[in-house]
């Protein structure tokens, strides 16, 4: 069974600042790996995927992840944080069918 | 156009009682799915249903009972309603499951509170 483990429970960032998200994961086959962004009293959305091919992925927002396959590591990255960016960040690993198991989250909060 | 939608979006009740959420996606996907987020944010898949059919179906107390009428609609079905069952419930779909890593596009939730 796949897990998924977010080690930072919340981080601070000051505006402008660059990011990264921490979140490493459990799971025997070839990974799905994803990231959504939950805003406070909001629904999920995707940032972005990582299934194939090249282990830099780039999503929506001005966000990236790397994909490490050795380091069972697939990280969250902005180069310049914006005060709108404050938020839940959740990764997830999915199996072939689709079942997608999220870590336990981490608040961002953006600092002045 | 909203994607995924639910109802309620707020749902006060008291235990003991059986209430429904209703989830209905306009984007075409086959796939729908129900997950519950606790009070620590904490996200759990309960089922999925592909085109009415029952794919995923995790450890769920049977008083949770999905229902596809269609494939563009997944209600859940709650009986007799415990405290614990006080959570946030999202709906999501996907195109799949033709592969694994379609992308789930969620619900705004529908936040239950049992009294």
């Amino acid at each position: 069974a796949q897990s998924v483990t977010q080690p930072d429970i919340h981080i601070t960032v000051s505006e402008g600042a660059s990011l990264e998200l921490r979140c490493n994961y459990s799971y025997g086959a070839t990974p799905y790996l994803f990231w959504y962004v939950q805003s406070p009293g909001q629904g999920l959305q995707l940032l972005l995927k990582y299934f194939s091919g090249d282990t830099l992925v780039q999503g929506i927002k001005g966000f990236e992840a790397e994909f490490k396959r050795s380091q069972s590591s697939f990280n969250l990255r902005k180069p310049s944080v914006h005060w709108s960016d404050a938020a839940e960040y959740f990764c997830a690993v999915g199996d072939r069918f689709q079942k997608l198991v999220f870590g336990t989250g981490t608040r961002l909060l953006v600092s002045p | 156009d909203t994607a995924v939608s639910q109802t309620p979006k707020y749902l006060v009740t008291q235990m003991g009682n059986d209430k429904s959420i209703k989830c209905e996606q306009n984007l075409g996907h086959d796939t729908m799915y129900w997950y519950k987020q606790d009070s620590k944010k904490f996200l759990k898949i309960m089922f999925s249903y592909n085109n009415k059919e029952l794919i995923i179906n995790e450890t769920v107390p049977n008083r949770f009972s999905p229902k596809s009428p269609d494939k563009a609609h997944l209600n859940l079905h709650i009986n007799s309603l415990e405290l614990g069952d006080s959570a946030v419930y999202f709906c999501a779909s996907s195109q799949g499951p033709t592969s694994g890593h379609d992308s789930q596009y969620f619900g705004p939730g529908t936040r239950l509170l049992v009294l």
